[in-house]
């Protein structure tokens, strides 16, 4: 059974701090990772992919990948009140099949 | 608009009904899933089909019975449900193939509702 692991939260931070995110996953041979975000009563949405060993920015995103740890983060930085919802962790097998973490709910409070 | 679309957004039924919730894409993926997401709880993967071809199931009651008649559309039959059923069932697609995966992209639901 594969698994990804996502502590369900709710992570509070203040405004203008940096959130972070983890999620762990259990298949070793896991070749994509996504972050979504899920705003209550809406569809998840894309924020962040990546693919190999090392960090990827987006703008106030950043992607964190670590293969031989097996975990996954997404840091936001300059938390916005807007950046409140749940991060669902996304990764896809070798065959491709999309396995979603439990989320984590973030609060960033004004 | 994500370029998954689901019909009908907001659906109440009563336990002895019939219906079916329909996606569809147009963006050339090869594999829909069907989700289910109860209130205050995780995604559950529901079915999975990749080239029309049911390849996951992970123990869902028989009251719901997936349909994939082609590579852009997508049925959940709905029939003698329960309460508990009511959800927020979510569509996606995604490209499956050799190598990277692309990221999939979800319908924005329907809200079901069982009487």
């Amino acid at each position: 059974q594969k698994e990804v692991e996502q502590n369900s939260g709710p992570l509070s931070v203040p405004e203008g701090a940096i959130a972070s995110l983890n999620c762990t996953y259990s298949d070793r041979g896991s070749q994509s990772f996504f972050w979504y975000r899920q705003y209550s009563g809406k569809s998840p949405e894309l924020i962040m992919s990546i693919y190999s060993n090392g960090d990827k920015e987006d703008g106030r995103f950043t992607a964190q990948l670590n293969k031989a740890s097996q975990y996954v983060s997404l840091l936001i930085r300059d938390s916005q009140p807007s950046d409140s919802a749940t991060y669902l962790c996304a990764v896809t097998d070798a065959g491709n099949m999309l396995t979603f973490g439990g989320g984590t709910r973030l609060m960033v409070k004004p | 608009e994500t370029g998954v679309t689901q019909t009908p957004r907001h659906l109440v039924m009563g336990m002895t009904n019939k219906k079916s919730l329909k996606c569809e894409q147009h963006l050339g993926h090869n594999a829909m899933y069907w989700y289910k997401q109860s209130a205050k709880k995780p995604l559950e993967l529901m079915f999975v089909y990749s080239l029309e071809e049911r390849v996951e199931n992970n123990s869902v009651p028989s009251r719901f019975s997936p349909e994939c008649p082609n590579s852009s559309h997508l049925f959940l039959h709905l029939h003698t449900l329960q309460p508990e059923d009511s959800a927020l069932y979510l569509c996606a697609s995604s490209l499956h193939g050799t190598g990277l995966s692309t990221e999939a992209f979800f319908g924005q639901g329907t809200r079901l509702t069982v009487v």
